[in-house]
């Protein structure tokens, strides 16, 4: 199984509600990540879980909440967010984290529209 | 801090010719990984290849092969008789995964 799973695929919620996106791999990996990713841009680095422990956070404002309950767990906690966080949000997994090479293997994405 | 820089937005080729995308990097570091990731239109990024800066040898997948100077700090991309499947988004990126802007690829019939 190299498969990546994120649910849900399209969220819509207003700047008051909170919800959470979800990210789940079973190939024994031990680094998760999450990207934000604009139409027609790159995906751009949120933060990244090594060994269930939260390694790298690019400066994230605190509406994103990212949690990793275990190992093939991610998920991302939002709260009061606004409408340019609109985006794509990939989930990835690696057997290690960056800097060693692994090669990423990316889930499908939640498609989010903030109102 | 890395930075990768990808100086075409867009390029097409003819359905079996080839094409080669360009990347260059910048980094003081001596020992990395660089990598093509492939996100095809409304589907999931995939990993084209891989090369490693300490391999002089140029990585190879199938019909990909890569152009890697490591004193020009370049890694470009070539993909040998194209087919329509290839079509997509084409990103290099860094070890830390610091994703250059994209080249957009259309293969034409």
């Amino acid at each position: 199984d190299t498969e990546v799973t994120q649910t849900p695929k399209h969220l819509v919620m207003g700047m008051t509600n909170k919800k959470s996106l979800k990210c789940e791999q079973h190939m024994g990996h031990r680094a998760m990540y999450w990207y934000k990713q604009k139409a027609k841009k790159p995906p751009e680095l949120m933060f990244v879980y090594s060994y269930e422990k939260l390694s790298i956070n690019e400066s994230v404002p605190s509406r994103f909440s990212p949690e990793c309950p275990n190992s093939s767990l991610l998920n991302l906690h939002l709260h009061a967010l606004q409408p340019e966080d609109s985006a794509l949000y990939l989930c990835a997994s690696s057997l290690l984290a960056t800097g060693y090479g692994y090669e990423q293997y990316f889930g499908p994405g939640t498609r989010l529209t903030v109102t | 801090a890395q930075t990768v820089t990808q100086s075409q937005p867009e390029m097409s080729v003819q359905e079996a010719e080839t094409v080669t995308l360009s990347c260059t990097y910048d980094t003081s570091e001596s020992n990395y990984y660089l990598f093509w990731y492939k996100q095809p239109p409304s589907r999931q990024m995939i990993l084209v290849i891989r090369q490693e800066a300490y391999k002089q040898q140029n990585a190879t997948e199938n019909r990909f092969s890569v152009n890697f100077q490591k004193a020009a700090k370049s890694f470009s991309l070539k993909i040998s008789d194209s087919q329509l499947g290839d079509t997509a988004m084409y990103f290099c990126a860094f070890s830390d995964m610091r994703f250059g802007a994209g080249t957009r690829l259309t293969v034409k019939p």
